[in-house]
């Protein structure tokens, strides 16, 4: 079974409407992050969570929102989703008590399409 | 700060042929280096990583990249490759703290 799991992994919504992605993991990290790709830009932070109690707004968290529901979930929404919100989505953990500077562990991400 | 520049959105190499996949990189602290690979629908996946130490790294697949402190660089190579190489190359960089800056993405065409 993969380490993160997202759902949905593909979604197809209206402008206006309220959507919700969803992470969970296996890893045992304190440390969960979302991402948005656009092709050409790289990976971009939403928000991130060093643990259930703290969360933190990336660089583009306009539009956006999270729940750290549980230390093994997070959860993205968008309250009124825009057609510029259309890209693909990762969630990612990473936890620096092994000493593993930050290397990060990927789910295969949601590929969302706002129309 | 820290930043992030790939040079070349697309790279494409015969099979067999050298892959040269470069990164520049800028940081105000000794840098956390990376290299990751997302194969088509497929999240991100580490290929190597530069913490400390010696200065070529090897990673998985037969990829090593060196970190060039003088060039600020970390440039990632591959003798010869395959097709299942194909995918996107991403470069990144961590000052030690929580926050990985990722490049724009390198993708990697092998032909025939």
């Amino acid at each position: 079974d993969a380490d993160v799991t997202q759902t949905p992994r593909n979604r197809i919504t209206k402008t206006g409407k309220r959507i919700m992605l969803e992470c969970s993991q296996t890893k045992g990290h304190d440390r969960m992050y979302w991402y948005r790709q656009d092709p050409g830009l790289g990976l971009r932070l939403i928000y991130y969570s060093f643990d259930v109690k703290d969360i933190n707004k990336g660089e583009i968290s306009d539009g956006y929102s999270v729940s750290r529901q549980a230390q093994a979930k997070f959860s993205l929404s968008l309250e009124s989703a825009i057609p510029n919100q259309t890209a693909l989505y990762f969630c990612a953990t990473s936890d620096l008590k092994t000493g593993s500077q930050e290397t990060q562990y990927f789910g295969p991400g949601t590929r969302l399409l706002v129309l | 700060a820290q930043s992030v520049t790939q040079l070349g959105s697309h790279v494409s190499v015969s099979e067999g042929a050298l892959v040269l996949l470069r990164c520049n990189y800028s940081s105000s602290v000794p840098p956390y280096l990376f290299w990751y690979v997302q194969y088509p629908n497929q999240g991100l996946q580490l290929l190597l990583k530069y913490t400390t130490g010696a200065t070529l790294v090897k990673g998985i697949n037969g990829f090593e990249a060196e970190f060039k402190k003088s060039e600020t660089s970390f440039h990632l190579t591959k003798p010869s490759a395959h097709m299942s190489d194909a995918a996107e190359y991403f470069c990144a960089v961590n000052g030690g703290g929580f926050k990985t800056i990722f490049g724009a993405g390198t993708r990697l065409f092998v032909k025939a």
